[in-house]
């Protein structure tokens, strides 16, 4: 069965401009999470979507937005771009994501870069 | 602020020994405790879960968890070079009906031939 797929892999932007990152989880799973990855912070929660709705968001600025599909696909926008967005952008599926006991499994990321 | 913490490593164990990951997390009220590796340039990777105090074993790993002391760990046996990569403890609670992962920031294990 095929895994949860990122796209794009890799990413230039310039300071100010906007992206917008894809997320196709596993067939049959309704929960999306984003996370930003960096070398000084780890792995850190941005937001999770189940059937379309937010349903829980970390603290990260306004600029940072998403959306989820009736087929589960998410998007993430990042607006007005810093130096400081830079990272890996990793999301993860899971079959329900609200249960305790759901494991989630990534996708490969975007690697975005921020000049 | 839910926290969970891991020592950064790098944990450095030879070829063939026990390597030993520990993780604490502070919010009492967790209830489902993971474990992820993550090589260099991958994303991470599920390959332990733990719900219930005790060990749990999967092949040449063991996850033991203790929820009074806020602690799991990770054990893994007959380590191998392949094994080097960072380990992602994650911790999660469900809140409202629905849980999001908590992640500590890794340990690096190198296991030398």
């Amino acid at each position: 069965k095929a895994g949860v797929t990122q796209t794009p892999r890799y990413l230039i932007k310039t300071r100010g401009q906007q992206v917008t990152l894809s997320c196709s989880p596993i067939s049959g799973h309704r929960s999306v999470s984003w996370y930003q990855q960096t070398p000084g912070q780890g792995l850190q929660f941005l937001f999770e979507y189940f059937s379309e709705t937010q349903r829980n968001k970390g603290n990260f600025p306004g600029r940072f937005s998403g959306r989820q599909f009736s087929n589960s696909r998410s998007e993430m926008n990042v607006s007005t771009l810093e130096l400081g967005d830079s990272a890996l952008y990793l999301c993860a599926s899971s079959l329900a994501g609200g249960l305790s006991n759901t494991e989630a499994f990534f996708g490969q990321g975007t690697r975005l870069t921020v000049v | 602020q839910k926290e969970v913490e891991q020592n950064s490593g790098p944990l450095s164990v030879p070829e063939g020994a026990i390597a030993s990951l520990n993780c604490t997390y502070s919010d009492r009220g967790s209830q489902s405790f993971f474990w992820y590796r993550q090589y260099s340039g991958k994303s991470p990777e599920l390959i332990m879960f733990i719900y219930s105090n005790g060990d749990k074993e999967d092949g040449r790993f063991t996850a033991q968890l203790n929820k009074a002391s806020q602690y799991v760990s990770l054990l893994i046996r007959d380590s191998q070079p392949s094994d080097s990569a960072t380990y992602l403890c994650a911790v999660s609670r469900r809140n409202s009906g629905y849980s999001t992962l908590t992640f500590g920031k890794g340990t690096m294990l190198l296991v030398s031939p």
